[in-house]
């Protein structure tokens, strides 16, 4: 049984746009939530999180957007970059210590 | 940055061998480490959650006598695979956290472990 969803396993957009990268997640209990970014052969990397109290949090080109109600939560990043060009892990916590359960990823081309 | 080094980064062995796997946090202390399998085209997926000073946690599933973790001190884990077999092989990845729980976790570069 899946927690963390991410039900597009890639996406494709032109250098310059936006990509929206979405997650859905079951689990009530989730009260903090993190987007990762892995390039091949290399352990994935912080990029942002957003904690059940907010419904949005921005940090440069990467903007993250929480819907409590429907449960979903999407990554933005605009204007996307051929260096953007990853898979993108969306992550969820219960808080305190419990571990982080994450989702199968979003391997993002963003073409130029 | 907070930065966790792995090693070795890849690693092939023979079946019946054991493999060790070590994750340090270069520049902070780290109370509590976590490691991770991953399978091509798959999440993350937790093993167990390592504790300086005391057992591993083993999530639901995982062998604890094959994969055995010790965190002897608050910059070192080490996960061995004991007795590798073929299906062993996957990618590791471990995590920790500068300042405790998950928030946010900083991984190493994982190890690719082929069992032949």
């Amino acid at each position: 049984d899946q927690q963390v969803k991410q039900n597009s396993p890639s996406l494709s957009v032109q250098e310059g746009r936006i990509s929206i990268l979405n997650c859905d997640y079951t689990n009530s209990m989730f009260d903090y939530f993190l987007w990762y970014k892995k390039y091949p052969a290399e352990g994935p990397t912080f990029l942002i999180s957003i904690s059940s109290i907010k419904d949005k949090n921005e940090d440069g080109r990467f903007t993250v957007f929480l819907n409590k109600s429907a449960k979903h939560l999407s990554l933005h990043i605009v204007p996307s970059q051929p260096g953007d060009s990853a898979v993108y892990f969306c992550a969820a916590s219960a808080g305190g210590n419990t571990p982080l359960v994450f989702g199968k990823g979003t391997r993002l081309s963003v073409i130029a | 940055g907070a930065v966790v080094s792995q090693h070795p980064s890849r690693v092939i062995c023979k079946s019946g061998t054991s493999v060790k796997i070590e994750c340090r946090s270069l520049d902070f202390q780290a109370t509590t480490m976590f490691w991770y399998r991953q399978f091509p085209k798959q999440s993350l997926m937790l093993m167990a959650t390592s504790n300086e000073g005391s057992k591993a946690t083993y999530e639901q599933g995982v062998e604890k006598d094959k994969f055995l973790i010790n965190h002897a001190s608050l910059t070192l884990s080490t996960l061995t695979v004991t007795s590798a077999h073929p299906e062993d092989s996957s990618f590791y990845i471990c995590s920790a956290s500068s300042n405790g729980g998950n928030s946010p976790l900083h991984f190493g570069n994982g190890t690719r472990l082929t069992v032949t």
